[in-house]
């Protein structure tokens, strides 16, 4: 493996039915993030990671829930699945700490549609 | 929460040519982080170049140069000496802390032969 990998790389699911998007990275980069990007909006942060053990919600984490039990994996879960929300999901990483902010490095991304 | 402006939804620019892509935000922080992302058809996301708010320099890689104005925050993409390979969606990102990264809408770039 080589930086971040997700899966699956696409997925279409029933409405109501329960879903997670896999993410592994193996930088051991300490913080992970979770974006949902759609046409016109760009990304948007629905939670993040500053290090194994810890999370926090982004922009948009209605509906989302994510856990981070080690340095390397940091999943997103989608408890009922609703239309709203298909889209282009990303994991990113990072080795930023406090005082040195550096960029992220994302996944290929998962195309989720929800019918 | 900041917001990240991108006034143009699309762009082209002749081969060889250079283009400038804009990028505002708001923030009251005086110390932030603010990048360009580059988004090809493959979705894959790359970074462009990356400038401290601290630094009055303006950011150089190869043919990519920022034109960072603190004052009046913004923060433009220069891409001289275009290539077919340069098509594609960029995105202007803020960051204060690392925790949470702020995106532009995109903007779709077009490289005409």
């Amino acid at each position: 493996i080589a930086g971040i990998t997700q899966a699956p790389t696409s997925q279409i699911l029933a409405a109501g039915r329960r879903m997670t998007l896999r993410c592994t990275q193996d930088m051991r980069h300490n913080a992970m993030y979770w974006y949902r990007q759609d046409l016109g909006l760009g990304l948007r942060l629905i939670h993040y990671s500053n290090t194994a053990g810890t999370t926090g919600k982004g922009e948009v984490p209605d509906g989302y829930s994510v856990s981070r039990a080690n340095t390397d994996d940091f999943p997103l879960t989608l408890a009922s699945a609703v239309p709203s929300q298909t889209s282009v999901y990303f994991c990113a990483s990072s080795d930023s700490v406090t005082t040195i902010v550096r960029e992220q490095f994302f996944g290929p991304g998962t195309r989720l549609t929800v019918l | 929460a900041q917001t990240v402006t991108q006034s143009q939804p699309e762009m082209s620019v002749q081969e060889a040519e250079t283009v400038t892509l804009s990028c505002t935000y708001d923030t009251s922080e005086s110390d932030y982080y603010l990048f360009w992302y580059k988004q090809p058809p493959s979705r894959q996301m790359i970074l462009v170049i990356r400038q401290e708010a601290y630094k009055q320099q303006n950011a150089t890689e190869n043919r990519f140069s920022v034109n960072f104005q603190k004052a009046a925050k913004s923060f433009s993409l220069k891409i001289s000496d275009s290539q077919l390979g340069d098509a594609a969606m960029y995105f202007c990102a803020y960051t204060l802390t690392g925790n949470q990264f702020y995106f532009g809408t995109g903007t779709s770039l077009t490289v005409i032969p």
